[in-house]
């Protein structure tokens, strides 16, 4: 069975500092994608970064990058410089066939 | 270019009524998938269509929960005599062709958030 672990329910970072935020699967593919998606307080489900299984390169995307360790099943998400507009739940996703597995999140405050 | 649209966006129903949830998806796209989220929990698949057909429904509750795509108008999810434990937000996502192995991304819409008086 698929299962995403976060084990961060809630995190802080001071505004314009790094954090990251961990996370884990279980699975026997090996083939599939791995994305962060951001819910805001609207609840919007908004696409963060994605990571295609089989590239060994790990994805950026301007302040936001993940350390993708496939042997080790962990997926974490380092956001740098830390804005105020971070602040929202942060959901770790697995995509295998049809079906997108999350984690149950971490709530990421920015303190200014 | 409009995204995924669900609506209401917001649904009160007294246990025993009838949900409808509706989401029209990106234009072009044929392919549809619902998850429900419930409070402090991730998104949990339900259901995958397309066009006139379910392809995986493996994430639906057996009782109660129905989903379709017609050829013409928006998928609908119904949810039939609520009870408490259905409030949560249900998330309509499409994508223009299937996924397999092909990554294909999926396009969130903003969710219909169910409370069951």
């Amino acid at each position: 069975a698929q299962t995403v672990t976060q084990s961060q329910p809630e995190m802080s970072v001071q505004e314009a500092e790094t954090v990251t935020l961990s996370c884990t699967y279980d699975t026997s593919e090996s083939d599939y994608y791995l994305f962060w998606y951001k819910q805001p307080p609207s609840r919007q489900m908004i696409l963060v970064i994605r990571q295609e299984a089989y590239k060994q390169q790990n994805a950026t995307e301007n302040r936001f990058s993940v350390n993708f360790q496939k042997a080790a099943k962990s997926f974490s998400l380092k956001i740098s410089d830390s804005q105020l507009g971070d602040a929202a739940m942060y959901f770790c996703a697995y995509l295998t066939g049809n079906q997108f597995y999350f984690g149950t999140g971490t709530s990421l405050t920015v303190i200014p | 270019n409009a995204g995924v649209m669900q609506n209401p966006r917001h649904l009160v129903r007294r246990r025993g009524q009838e949900a409808r949830l509706r989401c029209s998806p990106v234009k072009g796209h044929s392919h549809v998938y619902w998850y429900r989220q419930l409070p402090e929990e991730g998104l949990k698949f339900m259901v995958y269509l397309q066009k006139e057909n379910i392809i995986d429904e493996s994430g639906m509750p057996k009782e109660r929960f129905s989903a379709e795509f017609p050829k013409e108008g928006p998928s609908i999810l119904r949810i039939q005599q609520v009870v408490r434990g259905d409030s949560a937000a249900y998330f309509c996502a499409s994508s223009p062709l299937s996924q397999g192995i092909s990554y294909n991304e999926q396009f969130f819409g903003p969710g219909t958030r169910l409370t069951v008086l």
